[in-house]
């Protein structure tokens, strides 16, 4: 059975460039989180999704960051314009639980560098 | 500020050995904790998990320990094993999806 599914798996681009990152949950997962991952910070939440609905945002640094989910097998997390201090490791990450604690299951990441 | 600190970095342990890991935290209201493993080039994995109501569970090699006055978990793994050497995350949250990540530790064991 397929896992959480990411692409790119590394993405290099130029200051100012437009990046979409893209995600497939586990099927049959209500939750959908992305989380970006920096040697200062950890590992961060940026935004949670329940049942394709966006729940809690908080964790998204600035406007240049916006996430969609238009359906329950398909999210994107766009960064436009991108910057040099946005380069970091992204990983989505599904859960069949609805709020509460449980397993979250990790895709293998998104390695951005912006240049 | 970081409410869940890994104050080491990395760590080396012979083959065979106990590894201890260990995790702080600074928020009281956290009640329910969680170790991921994360091998190069994939994503974190789920280990184990432990709740406030305990101060000990076990799975296998894996036992976490949670003392809530020290604010402090730790994990243990005996004997380790070549295979166990990846970075550790621990987690906290507050009984909901948001879990807050340490730094990690970059655990390698010895052969």
């Amino acid at each position: 059975d397929a896992g959480v599914i990411q692409s790119p798996r590394h993405e290099v681009t130029e200051m100012g460039q437009e990046v979409t990152l893209r995600c497939k949950p586990i099927s049959g997962h209500n939750s959908l989180f992305w989380y970006r991952q920096t040697m200062m910070r950890g590992l961060e939440l940026l935004i949670y999704f329940n049942n394709n609905v966006p729940i809690d945002d908080s964790g998204m640094p600035e406007d240049r960051f916006s996430a969609k989910m238009p359906n329950a097998s398909f999210s994107t997390l766009k960064i436009q314009p991108s910057e040099p201090r946005d380069s970091a490791v992204y990983f989505c990450a599904s859960s069949l639980v609805s709020g509460g604690p449980g397993e979250q299951f990790f895709g293998p990441g998104t390695r951005l560098t912006v240049l | 500020d970081q409410q869940v600190k890994q104050n080491s970095p990395s760590l080396s342990v012979q083959e065979g050995r106990i590894s201890i890991l260990n995790c702080d935290y600074t928020n009281s209201m956290f009640d329910y904790f969680l170790w991921y493993k994360k091998y190069p080039a994939e994503g974190p994995t789920f280990l184990i998990s432990i709740s406030s109501i305990k101060d000990k569970n076990e799975d296998g090699r894996f036992t976490v320990f949670l003392n809530k006055s020290a604010k402090h978990l730790s994990l243990h793994i005996v004997p380790s094993q070549p295979g166990d050497s990846a970075v550790y995350f621990c987690a906290a949250s507050r009984r909901t999806y948001k879990y807050i990540f340490g730094t990690g530790t970059r655990l390698k064991v010895l052969a």
